[in-house]
């Protein structure tokens, strides 16, 4: 089965400083890849995919992922860091050719921001 | 109004006892889910629903069972409660291929006691 790993369950910055959250799938075939946050107590919100086409994907709130089939990964960054991006940051992939079916999630990395 | 609204935000429960999630969606959207978060494992699939007539199992669904009554309502069920199943529960919808990405709600948060 296809399986997400992100690493870090909690990574710190400081404000300004680069957001780099990583992400890494597990397939010979790359799935269809997101990247979700959730505020404290909210719902998921989704940051921004990989489907198709340009393998480097900008989201919202000045985020964004890069494709890297060969090292079968897709990591988050952000240049520089505001507190309110303080959030669990969640990775997740849909399987390709699996009539698609449904979102598997990585565990989350909870992104502490400091002054 | 939210697009997908779930009911109760919170709810406290006694082991043994029979509770309904509920979900709707002001989407339109023709899939729905639900997941389970709980601290250090993400959020794991319980069941999900491609249409009206279409169950399916997810990775967890022992414990729980689920009815679509609608296009825009799909409630979950925990047929006798117990305290493992003390979590946050998220209903979800997408539509088609769900390559737009998921449509989440705010959440459910369970106590089982």
């Amino acid at each position: 089965a296809q399986s997400v790993t992100q690493l870090g369950s909690h990574v710190s910055v400081s404000e300004g400083a680069l957001v780099l959250l990583r992400c890494n799938y597990s397939s010979s075939v790359p799935p269809y890849l997101f990247w979700y946050v959730q505020y404290p107590n909210q719902g998921l919100q989704l940051l921004l995919k990989y489907t198709t086409g340009a393998t480097l994907v900008k989201g919202i709130n000045g985020f964004e992922a890069e494709f890297k089939k060969s090292e079968t990964s897709f990591h988050l960054t952000k240049p520089s860091a505001h507190m309110s991006d303080a959030a669990e940051y969640f990775c997740a992939v849909i399987p390709l050719n699996s009539g698609y079916s449904t979102l598997t999630f990585g565990k989350g990395t909870m992104l502490l921001v400091s002054p | 109004d939210a697009d997908v609204t779930q009911t109760p935000r919170n709810r406290i429960t006694k082991t043994g006892k029979r509770i309904m999630l509920e979900c709707s969606q002001t989407k339109g959207h023709d899939r729905m889910y639900w997941y389970r978060q709980d601290p250090g494992l993400g959020l794991r699939l319980i069941y999900y629903s491609f249409d009206v007539k279409d169950i399916n199992k997810g990775e967890i669904s022992d414990g729980y069972s689920v009815s679509r009554q609608a296009q825009a309502k799909f409630s979950l069920s925990l047929e006798s409660a117990i305290p493992n199943q003390t979590a946050l529960y998220f209903c979800a919808t997408a539509l088609s291929t769900g390559l737009g990405g998921y449509t989440f709600g705010s959440g459910t948060r369970l106590t089982v006691v």
